[in-house]
């Protein structure tokens, strides 16, 4: 039963463009949402994280935004750049230990 | 130490025999997590330590596997009669206490098992 879902399995931007990468959960009673890139043969980079008081969250270039009603996560990359061409997983919880993660989506960044 | 460290990065086993990993978590942070990820998946948990106890367990981590982490530092994750369906790469991550999830864990770079 996937808790966590990616729709988009990859997404193409060109450089300079905003990068939206979205993310849908099925358990209500989720509280923690994070974010993490993943480059081949290396593990998961954390990114951003939101907890469910907050329905926003910017840190530089990247912003989640939490819709509760909606059970939606977004992560808006803006500019994107070359470097940012990596999978992007997103990863929810209740407790904040036990994380469900998503199926990723391939972000490529056109120069 | 700048990272979260797994032996061995590739582990290529017959099915039947055992096999264990290594991880040495960033030396400050007093929770370590596995996870495994199979291709085209995300991660799965399987269990998570706080110091040197197991305080939680997945479904997913059948009888074959064990892990510990005997002194609150390293942890080792064991696969007893290995199958094929284990082929995975197993990733350690650890965090510290305070963070309950909001800035996130720190993965290391995986130990990809591969059962022939």
């Amino acid at each position: 039963d996937q808790q966590v879902k990616q729709n988009s399995p990859s997404l193409s931007v060109q450089e300079g463009r905003i990068s939206i990468l979205n993310c849908d959960y099925t358990n209500s009673m989720f509280d923690y949402f994070l974010w993490y890139k993943k480059y081949p043969a290396e593990g998961p980079t954390f990114l951003i994280s939101i907890s469910s008081i907050k329905d926003k969250n910017e840190d530089g270039r990247f912003t989640v935004f939490l819709n509760k009603s909606a059970k939606h996560l977004s992560l808006h990359i803006v500019p994107s750049q070359p470097g940012d061409s990596a999978v992007y997983f997103c990863a929810a919880s209740r407790t904040g230990n036990q994380f469900y993660f998503g199926t990723g989506t391939s972000l490529t960044v056109i120069p | 130490d700048t990272g979260v460290s797994q032996n061995p990065r590739h582990k290529i086993t017959k099915r039947g025999q055992n096999v264990t990993f290594r991880c040495d978590p960033i030396s400050e942070h007093n929770r370590l997590y596995w996870y495994r990820q199979t291709l085209g998946q995300g991660p799965e948990f399987l269990t998570y330590f706080q110091n040197e106890a197991q305080l939680e367990k997945s479904r997913l981590l059948s009888d074959r596997f064990s892990a510990e982490r005997p002194k609150g530092s390293f942890s080792t994750l064991e696969i007893q009669r290995t199958e094929q369906g284990d082929s995975a790469m197993y990733l350690c991550a650890s965090s510290p206490y305070a963070s309950q999830g909001h800035y996130g864990y720190t993965f290391g770079s995986g130990t990809r098992l591969t059962v022939v």
